[in-house]
């Protein structure tokens, strides 16, 4: 089992809709958790951060953290086609020292 | 300074000669990272460093990458006798402080390296 895992897509959805990104997690003793944006070509740029259960809003952008399930989403309302990349999702354990350990990133295509 | 600065920012090298990536974190910043991320693939972490404390060296992949941090800021990541699978985008990282793990990494732009 990997450490993070994310669903690896392309998830395509319509411009306009809401684009739902899943994390899970196997570490329950995982503290901080963090998506990152990449676009082709590009370095990752960190876009949320969440660090208590439940639901953190910024624009577009909501990131819902739950411990108990260990699953951490990313919620983009509005989609737009800017918004196609590849979404990373890290989180830091303890164990590691608090480095970030990183899924694999969901592609995300946002169709005209 | 205002980002994490890499130079050179690509990088074409024959098979066989040895290469210096560069990378100038963010002033204040006490960790650095490195990852290689080849085409369409994850982050693959190479090694990272914070403060004056031992380099954690476990992602070099073999014995002919190593890795530098000169008085805790700049860091020279150093490739030898390159091999075409070492072709791959560098990217370097920083952060603030280690221990909290609250802050996330700040990215470079990454060194785009092609051995041919």
């Amino acid at each position: 089992q990997k450490e993070v895992e994310q669903n690896s897509g392309p998830l395509s959805v319509p411009e306009g809709a809401i684009a739902s990104l899943n994390c899970t997690y196997s570490d329950r003793g995982s503290q901080s958790f963090f998506w990152y944006r990449q676009y082709s070509g590009k370095s990752p740029e960190l876009i949320m951060s969440i660090y208590s259960n439940g639901d953190k809003e910024d624009g577009r952008f909501t990131a819902q953290l739950n411990k108990a399930s260990q699953y951490v989403s990313l919620l983009i309302r509005d989609s737009q086609p800017s918004d196609s990349a590849t979404y990373l999702c890290a989180v830091t354990t303890l164990k590691a020292g608090y480095q970030l350990i990183w899924g694999a990133g969901t592609k995300l295509i946002i169709k005209p | 300074g205002a980002g994490v600065s890499q130079s050179p920012s690509n990088k074409v090298t024959e098979k066989g000669k040895d290469v210096e990536l560069r990378c100038d974190p963010i002033s204040g910043h006490t960790a650095l990272y490195w990852y290689r991320q080849s085409l369409g693939q994850g982050l693959e972490f190479l090694i990272y460093f914070q403060g004056n404390s031992a380099p954690d060296k476990s992602g070099l992949p073999s014995d002919r990458f190593s890795a530098e941090r000169t008085g805790g800021s700049v860091s020279t990541l150093t490739i030898q006798r390159t091999q075409q699978e070492d072709s791959a985008v560098y990217l370097c990282a920083s952060s603030p402080e280690f221990s909290s793990g609250r802050d996330g990494y700040t990215f470079g732009s990454g060194t785009r390296l092609t051995v041919v």
